[in-house]
């Protein structure tokens, strides 16, 4: 069974551009949640994607948005990118909606913004 | 809205000793309440969660975590480190309503030190 995969495992980018970053999930599972972990912080949640549609969202701008894919892989697209977007960007996967199922997290994305 | 509080920022604790990490959490209600460990340039590895029923919980790797409603409080413990234990630990909090659409709530962390 393949865990939770992010892609690229480092990025380096400038203020203002845009980024996108990639996660597959784990097999079966159809939520992806996305999470930005600045340094020395704990991960903070971005917003939740279920069967394809954004399911809920954190307090994060509309720069921040996202897709899910029918094979459930999902993108997270940060615009007009600032030097506070520099951050460990995680992906999680689970098996459905509920609270309490287990949420796995991919190795996660460095981005690092200049 | 909800918010999760651990104390230590770092902790030094030596080979072979005890260990208690804390975590207070503030809620409306019972939340579903989980641990987690992240080695450096890895992804978090759940250790336990409560979700209802017994308030002392196993997991993985030795750790257990007990839950106390009139303190707020998840403190995570283990009987006996192993210099493989540090790392940085987080608890979190969930929602029990809303499918996860509110996500989990994280604290800051506590970076755990293992003295030889």
């Amino acid at each position: 069974e393949t865990g939770v995969t992010q892609s690229p495992t480092h990025l380096i980018k400038t203020r203002g551009q845009q980024v996108t970053l990639r996660c597959s999930s784990q097999s079966g599972h159809n939520t992806v949640s996305w999470y930005q972990q600045a340094l020395g912080q704990g991960p903070q949640f971005i917003f939740q994607y279920y069967r394809e549609e954004e399911n809920g969202r954190g307090n994060f701008p509309p720069r921040f948005s996202g897709l899910q894919f029918p094979n459930y892989s999902s993108e997270l697209n940060v615009n007009a990118l600032e030097l506070d977007d520099s951050a460990l960007y995680l992906c999680a996967s689970s098996p459905g909606l509920a609270s309490h199922n287990e949420q796995f997290f991919g190795p996660g994305t460095r981005l690092t913004v200049l | 809205a909800q918010s999760v509080t651990q104390p230590d920022i770092h902790i030094t604790v030596s080979e072979g000793a005890s260990l208690e990490l804390r975590c207070n959490y503030s809620y409306g209600a019972t939340p579903y309440l989980f641990w987690y460990v992240q080695s450096p340039g890895q992804g978090l590895q759940l250790l336990l969660k409560y979700f209802s029923g017994d308030t002392l919980v196993q997991g993985i790797k030795g750790f257990e975590a007990e839950f106390k409603r009139s303190q707020s409080s998840f403190n995570l413990r283990k009987p006996s480190v192993h210099w493989s234990d540090a790392a940085e630990y987080f608890c979190a909090v969930g929602a029990r309503s809303g499918g996860g659409a509110d996500g989990l709530t994280f604290g800051k962390g506590t970076h755990l030190i293992i003295q030889p």
